[in-house]
């Protein structure tokens, strides 16, 4: 089936350590997007990219850095840059850039200790 | 800059009940998007519907209907005849265009948690 998978679901990192969420999508969609979801404070925008080897900085995207290597892969890195990195991640994704919605994975949970 | 507010942070009913979630946006572009998506206690957000902003027809699927009244910048969700499995944080959103690159991004309000008791 077509989707979005992000892995893992849940983890768990020491502080000061560097960690990479992985998205796939298998959908052939052109845009990729990564948000953070923090409690009573709804979805902000850490990064995204319309194309491979292509992304830009979305609202809060200081202590994140991202890749496009591949259509189908957005990997997030949540460096030990990042003051609060404990939250719940979700990749999305969509068919073209500027119109459509977003299509979402699962989401991963990070607890940083 | 572009703004969604959903200012009801939980709702709790019965079932059978109908519920309006209420959202209202601030947007200078002319031309937009908005949207609904729900979050199920997995995770994952699940489309619901778009509406463009030069159709203002109201929309029904099913129980679900939506109300876009331009004039008060306002999309309101209304489920009618609720159901226990409607549990769920409900977003609204809204397209915005990014004046550095020019590419259209979602902005989200901060939900609304719908519970919904036998």
């Amino acid at each position: 089936d077509g989707g979005i998978t992000q892995s893992p679901k849940y983890l768990f990192r020491k502080e000061g350590q560097n960690v990479t969420l992985s998205c796939e999508q298998n959908l052939n969609h052109d845009a990729m997007y990564w948000y953070r979801q923090d409690p009573g404070q709804g979805l902000r925008l850490i990064y995204y990219s319309q194309i491979v080897n292509d992304f830009q900085k979305g609202d809060i995207a200081e202590g994140y850095s991202v890749s496009r290597e591949k259509k189908e892969s957005f990997p997030l890195t949540v460096t030990s840059a990042q003051k609060n990195p404990t939250a719940f991640y979700l990749c999305a994704s969509k068919a073209t850039v500027n119109t459509g919605e977003l299509f979402f994975g699962e989401g991963s949970r990070l607890t940083v200790l | 800059a572009q703004k969604v507010t959903q200012a009801q942070t939980e709702i709790s009913v019965v079932e059978k009940e109908d519920v309006t979630l209420d959202c209202v946006y601030e947007t200078r572009d002319t031309t937009y998007y908005l949207f609904w998506y729900k979050q199920p206690p997995s995770g994952e957000l699940v489309f619901l519907i778009r509406r463009n902003s030069f159709d203002e027809q109201n929309e029904i699927s099913g129980r679900y209907s939506w109300n876009f009244q331009k004039s008060t910048s306002s999309f309101n969700f209304t489920i009618t005849a609720s159901q226990v499995v409607d549990s769920a944080v409900y977003f609204c959103a809204l397209s915005a265009i990014d004046m550095n690159t020019g590419f259209q991004k979602l902005v989200f309000g901060t939900g609304t948690r719908l519970l919904v008791s036998p």
